[in-house]
């Protein structure tokens, strides 16, 4: 299986500040990466699919970038909605497998 | 509007064995895939079985397979997953959701929650 690791495992920004989330497939998965917001108590959220593609609603501080095994989403000015985990997920291959996530926290 | 409304979840011992359904609305249910992921408390998502429109291409995690079994009825638009040989380490949170393809899991449920312990 396609094994996905994120980094850092926690993040500290301060709001207002950018934010930039690592994701690395142990082998290619082209462009199938999705990631997703998710906050306590709640179903996680699709942010952006097709490694840049924002969703419907997603505001556009939200980016997705990279292809293969390297991908990065980056929040350019966290928001206090904005802290939560966020994970990693590809498409390219079953099993479809996620990443461990990464905490967004309030510095 | 889309709703995806998990059931079947509760406390079974060791070995035992679980049903759980979701009951879809809001879309055209036989035109997507759907799946089952989970979560065990405070850890992160695990997906755990997929199921294509019409049901005849079933998948698994290494985790479950050989015991888990993901069905669905078009008729009813329900998912089902049978948990059987359940163990400690099957205890989270199931939740249903939505494939697009190409896209990913744009609609979940709310989950529920599974505990296997003696």
């Amino acid at each position: 299986e396609i094994v996905m690791t994120q980094s850092p495992a926690t993040l500290s920004v301060s709001p207002g500040e950018r934010a930039t989330l690592s994701c690395r497939a142990s082998q290619s998965v082209s462009s199938k990466l999705v990631w997703y917001q998710q906050k306590p108590g709640q179903a996680p959220r699709l942010l952006i699919y097709g490694a840049s593609t924002r969703a419907t609603g997603i505001p556009a501080r939200f980016s997705g970038s990279g292809s293969g095994t390297e991908f990065t989403l980056t929040i350019s000015s966290l928001q206090s909605e904005d802290f939560a985990v966020y994970y990693c997920q590809q498409y390219n291959k079953w099993p479809l497998t996620f990443g461990g996530g990464t905490k967004v926290e309030i510095k | 509007e889309v709703q995806l409304v998990e059931s079947g979840g509760g406390v079974v011992r060791p070995g035992g064995s679980l049903r759980l359904s979701c009951a879809a609305s809001g879309f055209t249910f036989d035109d997507y895939g759907m799946s089952w992921v989970r979560q065990a408390p405070g850890k992160g998502l695990e997906w755990v079985s997929g199921i294509n429109w019409n049901g005849d291409s079933p998948h698994y995690a290494d985790s479950v397979k050989g015991r888990f079994t993901i069905s669905r009825d078009n008729a009813k638009n329900s998912l089902y997953l049978q948990m059987n040989s359940l163990r400690a380490e099957d205890t989270a949170f199931y939740y249903c959701a939505l494939y697009i393809d190409h896209v990913g899991f744009e609609y979940w449920g709310q989950g529920t929650l599974v505990t296997v312990s003696s």
